[in-house]
């Protein structure tokens, strides 16, 4: 199945500097990668997505690149505020059977200091 | 909002015990899928449900079985509770499963403790 490894498992910076999290997949016949926050005790809500066909996507101070070829997809927060403290997760879209479901990384917890 | 709604949101179980856990799909999304996410770990992908059948599953053993509903809604079982079962369990609802795999809406989720 999908092995999804992500990086690194914490991460601190100053209000203001940019954040990246890294994410390494295996199934190279994945073409769906989304990016999910989630504060302490919510849900996880998606913040960003891309697909297999683009390169990158941004969508405001959140950006999203991806590598078919070798495998990896980063997230990049710029100009991070402290609202953005949380653990995010990279994802990757799979199926299971006709099942479609999202394999995860073991997430990231950004913590935004002032 | 989502729009998808789990209950209980905490419930509190003994070892062996059996937990049924209940969601409600957003309107329009037929499609339901659960997953267990244990304490700081990501989600893992337990099951789907389309048109009241499973349609794919995880590596979950038997006792945890789940039942879809004519109205989308959803329903996930665990039987013979064991300690590890103790995380939180997310529904997700999505439109019929298209290639790639489109945007799940997470509901709040059921944070489950095994005794």
């Amino acid at each position: 199945g999908e092995n999804v490894e992500q990086h690194p498992s914490t991460l601190s910076v100053q209000e203001g500097d940019s954040a990246v999290i890294k994410c390494t997949y295996s199934d190279s016949a994945s073409n769906y990668f989304p990016w999910y926050k989630q504060e302490l005790g919510k849900r996880p809500q998606l913040i960003i997505d891309i697909r297999s066909n683009v390169g990158e996507k941004k969508d405001q101070r959140i950006a999203v690149t991806l590598n078919k070829t070798a495998k990896h997809f980063s997230l990049h927060i710029t100009e991070t505020q402290p609202e953005d403290s949380a653990v995010y997760f990279c994802a990757v879209g799979g199926y299971t059977g006709t099942a479609s479901k999202l394999t995860f990384g073991t997430g990231t917890r950004l913590q935004v200091t002032l | 909002e989502t729009g998808v709604t789990q209950s209980p949101t905490h419930l509190i179980k003994t070892r062996g015990q059996q937990v049924t856990l209940r969601c409600s799909s957003q309107s329009g999304h037929n499609t339901v899928s659960w997953y267990q996410q244990a304490l700081g770990q990501g989600p893992q992908f337990i099951f789907q449900y389309y048109r009241e059948e499973e349609n794919g599953r995880g590596n979950f053993p038997p006792r945890f079985s789940g039942l879809q509903f004519p109205n989308y809604s959803s329903e996930l079982n665990v039987n013979a509770l064991e300690l590890d079962d103790s995380a939180l369990y997310l529904c997700a609802s999505s439109f019929p499963g298209t290639r790639p795999p489109g945007e799940l809406f997470f509901g709040e989720g059921s944070r489950l403790t095994v005794l």
